[in-house]
């Protein structure tokens, strides 16, 4: 079984530019769910879908950020702008069933806004 | 505001000692707690997790050890190997809900 996906894994973009983050999760799981790390502090989440509707908005942190799930498949984090305190690890996780047991999570979008 | 605290930071431990992880929560509605391991450059994943109907859970070399009343929990590694370096999250959760509450991590080192 293919792991959750997420690409890249890597992204560096100045200030004010727009990053768009993208996760495959696992095929069959209708939970997918955004978290992200800020350099040494906790993992915070951000959203969660189940299939194509967001269920929990309430982690993201302002109307910068826009997360899509086309068609209930793969999900996009936008940025954008993107700003300074935007950078950090965001990671996706997907779950068959709802709660939080059975999590899988990638391994993660590392960015850095300069 | 933190919903779930955890110390230490960073942790040494010689190969073959014990090492113990620390996590305290406020909110007495959570009722799963697990314990996630990270290696670098790798996504989280799910060591342990226990629920407060029992003060203990052990698998393998990791037990986890929950104090109700005190609203604490920790990870106990025994025998700990250069091969258990990792970053350990602590976390909690609501029955039912999605979402995770997780700690600051802790970068485990093993030192042979």
């Amino acid at each position: 079984e293919a792991g959750v996906t997420q690409f890249p894994s890597h992204s560096v973009i100045e200030k004010g530019q727009t990053v768009t983050l993208r996760c495959d999760p696992i095929s069959g799981h209708d939970n997918l769910y955004w978290y992200r790390r800020v350099m040494g502090k906790e993992i915070k989440f951000l959203l969660h879908f189940v299939k194509e509707s967001k269920q929990d908005e309430s982690g993201m942190p302002n109307n910068r950020f826009l997360a899509e799930r086309t068609g209930g498949t793969y999900s996009t984090l936008k940025v954008q702008p993107a700003e300074l305190e935007d950078s950090g690890v965001y990671f996706c996780a997907s779950s068959q069933d709802l709660g939080s047991y059975g999590y899988t999570f990638g391994s993660g979008t590392r960015l850095t806004v300069v | 505001q933190q919903q779930v605290k955890q110390s230490p930071q960073s942790l040494i431990v010689q190969k073959g000692g014990i090492s113990i992880i620390n996590c305290a929560y406020e909110n007495t509605a959570f009722d799963y707690f697990p314990w996630y391991q990270q290696f670098p450059g790798k996504g989280p994943a799910l060591l342990i997790a226990i629920r407060p109907d029992v003060s203990e859970k052990k698998e393998g070399r990791f037990t986890i050890s929950f104090n109700k009343s005190a609203k604490q929990f920790s990870l106990h590694i025994m025998d700990s190997q250069p091969g258990d370096s990792a970053t350990y999250f602590c976390a909690a959760s609501i029955g039912g809900a999605n979402n995770l509450f997780f700690g600051t991590g802790t970068r485990l080192t093993v030192i042979p």
